[in-house]
């Protein structure tokens, strides 16, 4: 079935260092891609999208590119701070399915 | 527009016993969907509607049931709790089936 596999965190980076967060999929057909992003204590808020193969999603400096070859969607951000620190979900979402599956999250801590 | 709220923020309840989890959005949106969160592994759909009277099963819905009388509301009731049901519950909805989903602050249920 369709699933989404992430690097397991947590990741530890220290501030303005470069951050890459692995995510890549398995679905039958041609999924639309999400980053959510969630905040200590809060639900999960959308940071990124991509509905087609060679779509770049991008917000607030982040940044993610749908590649169909490696059925990829790696999420990058060239320098993190602190208020960065927040776990992150890749996702996917299949129309003929109704579903957004996710992924199993990985945690950000970014350190002063 | 407050979105989706949800309540009750937390909840400690007996095995055995029943509650209703509430979720609202003052968005007008059509899909709402349930998911429930719990450590290392992301966020797995319990039910979903795409719109008042209309429900369907996701990936573990046993143990919970939902209904949809209103665009504005979808709750989940649990009708005998059970330890496996720990865990931390998000509402989510959104305008269509593949645009962002908005998610609320969830719930956090604890059953001893």
């Amino acid at each position: 079935g369709d699933s989404v596999t992430q690097m397991e965190g947590p990741v530890t980076l220290s501030e303005e260092a470069f951050l890459t967060i692995n995510c890549t999929y398995t679905a039958t057909g041609y999924p639309s891609l999400f980053w959510y992003v969630q905040y200590p204590g809060e639900g999960l808020q959308l940071l990124l999208k991509a509905t087609k193969a060679d779509d770049k999603g991008s917000n607030k400096g982040f940044e993610a590119t749908y590649r169909k070859e490696t059925t990829s969607f790696h999420l990058e951000k060239g320098s993190v701070q602190v208020s960065d620190s927040a776990v992150y979900f890749c996702a996917l979402w299949m129309d003929s399915s109704y579903k957004l599956i996710f992924g199993s999250g990985t945690r950000l801590l970014v350190r002063p | 527009n407050a979105g989706v709220t949800q309540t009750p923020k937390f909840q400690v309840l007996k095995t055995g016993q029943s509650m209703t989890l509430q979720c609202a959005q003052d968005m007008n949106h059509e899909y709402m969907s349930w998911y429930r969160q719990d450590p290392g592994m992301g966020l797995r759909l319990i039910h979903y509607s795409v719109g008042a009277g209309i429900t369907d099963q996701g990936e573990v819905p046993n143990g919970y049931n939902v209904s949809r009388s209103t665009t504005e509301d979808f709750p989940l009731r649990l009708l005998s709790a059970a330890p496996s049901q720990t865990s931390v519950y998000f509402c989510a909805s959104s305008r269509g089936l593949s645009y962002e989903q908005y998610f609320g602050p969830g719930t956090r249920l604890t059953v001893t």
